[in-house]
């Protein structure tokens, strides 16, 4: 049984470019959640897809976009990078939208 | 959101047991409470949950006070390698299963 996996590990964008984050999820799990990690802090929601839907959205703006594919793997996307978006993104795949999460070891993301 | 509060760090000599609190005094009765730890440099892991009974898995022991506004993960012999960042989640039972992490508790474990 594979794990949560995440690519890339890191990288490095400038301001106003765009990028995109990759997770595949754990084997019989349709669900994946995104979270963000700023440096000293917890992980702080984004959204939610079950089934390929958003299914719940954090305090972020619209430039933070997702999708979910039919074999439930998940990209999230950020446009505009701004220089705050510097964080560790984590992805977490659950078998329902109310299970245990099971996370990635994340995409250190640098916005410079 | 129903908020937790936890010690920003705690210490703890190795072997020995670990009792880390947390505070959620406006808990709903149907939230249930998730404790995740992360080790330096990964994503969080699942520790244990429950709703109002104390639980316990072959990680650790989770009690639960009665009228629930606190609880406490108990680390029966802390070993090296459970230093990590503790976090106390609340989690509604109901619509969207967002976990809202706080701070955490930063374990050290001594030698």
């Amino acid at each position: 049984e594979t794990g949560v996996t995440q690519s890339p590990t890191h990288l490095i964008k400038t301001r106003g470019q765009q990028v995109t984050l990759r997770c595949s999820s754990q084997s019989g799990h349709n669900t994946v959640s995104w979270y963000q990690q700023a440096l000293g802090q917890g992980p702080q929601f984004i959204f939610q897809y079950y089934r390929e839907e958003e299914n719940g959205r954090g305090n972020f703006p619209p430039r933070f976009s997702g999708l979910q594919f039919p074999n439930y793997s998940s990209e999230l996307n950020v446009n505009a990078l701004e220089l705050d978006d510097s964080a560790l993104y984590l992805c977490a795949s659950s078998f329902k939208w109310a299970g245990e999460l099971f996370f990635g070891e994340g995409s250190r993301l640098t916005v410079l | 959101d129903a908020k937790t509060t936890q010690p920003n760090s705690m210490e703890s000599n190795e072997e020995e047991p670990v009792h880390l609190p947390c505070n959620h005094s406006t808990i709903s009765g149907t939230d249930y409470i998730h404790w995740y730890r992360q080790l330096p440099s990964q994503g969080p892991e699942y520790v244990i949950h429950g709703l109002t009974s104390n639980v316990n898995n072959r990680m650790a022991s989770l009690a639960i006070a009665e009228d629930r506004k606190s609880s406490t993960l108990i680390l029966h012999r802390a070993t090296l390698r459970d230093a990590a960042v503790y976090y106390c989640i609340l989690r509604p039972h109901t619509g969207t299963y967002k976990y809202i992490f706080g701070t955490g508790t930063r374990l050290k474990v001594l030698a």
